[in-house]
């Protein structure tokens, strides 16, 4: 498997429902940031969290870090129609500035 | 509107074309990045420019030939290219090493 690695990788879940998504990677890391792209565009960056914090909020988002075990998870509450994309997690390594290790992503489908 | 632009949004070409993809970025950054996306496969970084100097090659086929003029332009110059290649190129940029990436909406690239 590999750095970087998102569960699930479709996730289908009602309007106003919460949505959580995991990431595992396996190797120490500088940060490890999440990004969302909307079918046909680019990736948008919505959280970092550095290899010291265990959590972050922005908005409705939430992200943990457990470098013990090596994941990570976004937990987007009150979802909406407009949270349907798919999600990555990419893992900044401590021994590279500019490689970023993407996962797969996750595919989020809210149903009206 | 992303702060990075990238032309053409899509492109379809033959084998023995040469033809070229371009990014500009207004934010005043100083890393700039291609990326590849292919279908239900990770990100894959081809080339990182820092300040106008080439800073990661990431074992890229010779095809595909990078130019960064100054620290706000970047082109992709493809010659000769399979139909494997076809994929979204993504191209973003950084203030720094490690922090967050600002991605255009890419080219769609159709080899045919």
């Amino acid at each position: 498997s590999q750095q970087g690695e998102e569960d699930p990788q479709a996730l289908s879940i009602q309007e106003g429902e919460n949505a959580t998504m995991n990431c595992s990677y396996k190797t120490s890391i500088n940060n490890l940031q999440w990004y969302r792209q909307n079918s046909g565009r680019g990736l948008v960056h919505l959280i970092l969290i550095r290899s010291n914090e265990r959590e972050k909020h922005s908005g409705r988002l939430r992200v943990t870090l457990d470098t013990s075990k090596k994941s990570s998870s976004l937990l987007i509450t009150a979802s909406r129609a407009a949270d349907t994309a798919s999600y990555f997690c990419a893992t900044n390594l401590y021994y590279s500035n500019y490689q970023l290790i993407w996962g797969a992503g996750t595919k989020l489908i809210i149903k009206p | 509107e992303t702060g990075v632009t990238q032309t053409p949004r899509h492109l379809v070409m033959g084998m023995t074309n040469k033809k070229s993809l371009k990014c500009e970025q207004h934010l005043g950054h100083n890393a700039m990045y291609w990326y590849k996306q292919s279908a239900k496969k990770p990100l894959e970084l081809m080339f990182v420019y820092s300040l106008e100097e080439r800073v990661e090659n990431n074992s890229v086929p010779s095809r595909f030939s990078p130019e960064c003029p100054n620290s706000s332009h970047l082109f992709l110059h493809l010659h000769t290219l399979q139909p494997e290649d076809s994929a979204l190129y993504l191209c973003a940029s950084s203030p720094e090493q490690g922090s967050p990436l600002h991605f255009g909406n890419g080219t769609r690239l159709t080899v045919t």
